[in-house]
């Protein structure tokens, strides 16, 4: 798997919008890109994943650059229960999931 | 989405002692399982590949005689500390793919306390 590149914290405050930025340079054709995030002991819970283009569902939106070396997951309105640790992760196919040091969000009320 | 079950959520266990953590898939079937170790503030680490049928394919530093993986069926994937020592005492979770195998869902995770 390629590897990511991702800040190591980040602050949001409540009601904002959270935007998390991650670098893949190395990305290659037929990877995707995945975000994760996983809450104090707990098990990692899927976002959103995308290819190339920019995706959207009820928890979030992945923003794809069009060279696909990096990406932004954006959640648009962020609550005290988005503080997490956000993983971004590129894989091909169905292969294992392969994780980084992530960003650690923290909403501030 | 796809529902991952894992079991127990936490164990304490006393040293040389084995422990034994079920991964299962309750709404679909799962020819794949990976297993997961996580220490304190550290990621995920990958530790095996279970698949169902067949040996598990273990990645480079884990000791397969002590991390004892069967999947049994479609749906079932155990994973076996055995000789328990404090050093294993870790955040051990599992993931599944689902019918859409481009999304991975995970277990809650197993947190093991060797004394």
């Amino acid at each position: 798997d390629a590897k990511t590149t991702q800040p190591p914290s980040m602050d949001c405050a409540e009601g904002r919008a959270a935007n998390l930025p991650c670098n893949h340079s190395t990305i290659s054709g037929n990877e995707y890109v995945y975000w994760y995030r996983q809450i104090h002991s707990q098990g990692p819970q899927y976002i959103i994943h995308g290819l190339k283009n920019n995706e959207t569902n009820e928890m979030a939106s992945l923003i794809i650059t069009e060279d696909r070396k990096s990406s932004t997951l954006i959640l648009p309105h962020a609550t005290l229960r988005d503080t997490a640790v956000y993983y971004c992760i590129v894989r091909s196919g169905n292969e294992k999931l392969t994780f980084g040091t992530g960003t650690r969000l923290t909403i501030i009320p | 989405g796809a529902v991952v079950s894992q079991h127990p959520s936490r164990v304490i266990c006393k040293s040389g002692t084995s422990v034994k953590i079920e991964c299962r898939s309750l709404d679909f079937q799962a020819t794949t399982m990976f297993w997961y170790r996580q220490f304190p503030k550290q990621s995920l680490m990958l530790m095996a590949t279970s698949n169902e049928g067949s040996k598990a394919t273990y990645e480079q530093g884990v000791e397969k005689d002590k991390f004892l993986i069967n999947h049994a069926s479609l749906t079932l994937s155990t994973l076996t500390v055995t000789s328990a020592h404090p050093e294993d005492s870790s955040f051990y979770i599992c993931s599944a793919p689902g019918q859409n195998p481009e999304k991975l869902f995970f277990g809650s995770g197993t947190q093991l306390s060797v004394l």
